[in-house]
């Protein structure tokens, strides 16, 4: 159980333009779900964190008006990159905390984003 | 702010010999701590869970141990194996929030 799948697994936009990228938890339902950002060589930095019903609470540094983040659903969570640059390219990785139940983490396998 | 360190960044090993690998973090206040396993252009994996009352876990060959007064933990892998090559991540669970480490990179030869 605790799985959770993230949608596209890999996408190529060109700048300028938006791309949305859906988490899923399939299992369980996850009243808060975190998006994180990984660039090459370098570790899982944490973006947002997204709760079910509520604004989503940004980390500093990260620009809420350019990555746009809906959590309309106890199963899904949305993370929309708007007007994509280059500079954006990374590896989004999802994850989701079960409802009600302690504090683990269960992780999605990632978005591979590249804006031409 | 918690602080993740991970040491070594990098380590090579020949099969069959055991791996240790050191995580550090600045603020013992923690729920939990996690060790990761990342192969290039992947997603995470979940090796090992420890809770802030535990002193260690064990599944299969790892073993993970915490200190939390110290700030430290520690993940072995006996007897190495090819297919260990990975990266693995140290992650902290502290305000509902994870703290990741940068990770080490482990290649171990055949």
């Amino acid at each position: 159980g605790a799985v959770v799948s993230q949608h596209p697994s890999w996408v190529i936009c060109k700048s300028g333009t938006s791309v949305k990228i859906e988490c899923r938890s399939l299992d369980f339902q996850a009243t808060t779900m975190f998006w994180y950002r990984q660039f090459p060589k370098q570790s899982l930095m944490l973006m947002a964190t997204s709760n079910e019903g509520s604004k989503a609470t940004y980390e500093q540094g990260v620009e809420k008006d350019k990555f746009l983040i809906n959590h309309a659903s106890l199963t899904l969570s949305t993370l929309t990159v708007t007007s994509a640059h280059p500079e954006d390219s990374s590896f989004y990785i999802c994850s989701a905390r079960r409802q009600g139940i302690g504090y683990e983490q269960y992780f999605g396998p990632g978005t591979r984003l590249t804006v031409t | 702010k918690q602080e993740v360190t991970q040491i070594p960044a990098a380590l090579s090993v020949p099969e069959g010999e055991n791996l240790v690998l050191n995580c550090s973090f600045t603020d013992s206040a923690i729920y939990n701590l996690q060790w990761f396993r990342q192969d290039p252009g992947k997603g995470l994996t979940s090796l090992l869970l420890i809770q802030s009352s535990q002193r260690e876990q064990t599944s299969g060959r790892l073993n993970a141990s915490l200190d939390k007064s110290s700030g430290r933990s520690t993940l072995y892998i006996a007897a190495s194996q090819p297919g260990d090559s990975a990266t693995y991540l140290c992650a902290v669970n502290d305000d509902y929030k994870l703290s990741f480490g940068a990770g080490t990179t482990v290649t171990v030869r055949a």
